[in-house]
């Protein structure tokens, strides 16, 4: 079975600073990879994904993240934050026909 | 495309009555999950099809909830009768089948139950 750990529940960050929200995974499968954002009061939308290739993956808002195969670790990554990446941000794998997630993180820009 | 779409957006309801939550994933997609959302548990699988059967429901809580997928464009999450600790946020997401394909998430229905 897969699973997600996200290490950090909460995460404050001032304006324009950078962040690095971390995920591992755990699989006996090669899987998919995927960051999800969820501002308040809205659904689950996706930041980006990893399916091959290129281990630096880049999204949307700015947001950018690394597979390690070794460390099993898909850490999200943003070079300067703003007040309106405040959000949960969720780290999910898909073994093709399921997907597993973590149990999110909170980002707060402090500005 | 007008993505996955969930209606209600809100629902309140006194404990024992019958809640019904529907949802239309994308045209084409051949998956079809429930999730549901609440502080104390996160995010929480309850049931998925793949092409209209279910797959998996061990995450249905209980004989209360129950989920259809009479056909490809819409699916129903049906609790009854429902209690105040089934107040949470249930969220619908479809994807494809293509290798790779990720989930869609439709923007929820927050049900409050007195």
């Amino acid at each position: 079975a897969q699973s997600v750990t996200q290490l950090d529940s909460q995460v404050p960050v001032f304006e324009e600073a950078p962040v690095e929200l971390r995920c591992n995974y755990s699989s006996s499968v090669s899987v998919y990879l995927f960051w999800y954002v969820q501002y308040p009061n809205q659904g689950l939308q996706l930041l980006l994904k990893y399916l091959s290739g290129s281990t630096l993956v880049k999204g949307i808002n700015g947001f950018e993240a690394e597979f390690n195969k070794s460390q099993t670790s898909f850490h999200l990554r943003k070079p300067s934050v703003h007040i309106s990446d405040t959000a949960e941000y969720f780290c999910a794998v898909s073994d093709r026909s399921q997907f597993y997630f973590g149990t999110g993180t909170s980002l707060t820009v402090i500005p | 495309d007008a993505g996955v779409i969930q209606s209600p957006r809100h629902e309140v309801t006194e404990m024992g009555q019958e809640v019904t939550l529907r949802c239309k994933p994308i045209s084409g997609h051949n998956s079809l999950f429930w999730y549901r959302q609440t502080m104390m548990r996160g995010l929480e699988l309850l049931i998925y099809f793949n092409n209209n059967v279910p797959i998996d429901d061990s995450g249905m809580p209980e004989d209360r909830f129950s989920a259809k997928m009479p056909n490809a464009s819409f699916s129903t999450l049906k609790i009854q009768p429902s209690e105040p600790r089934d107040s949470a946020v249930y969220f619908c997401a479809s994807s494809s089948d293509r290798s790779g394909s990720p989930l869609h998430f439709g923007n929820g229905t927050r049900l409050t139950v007195t």
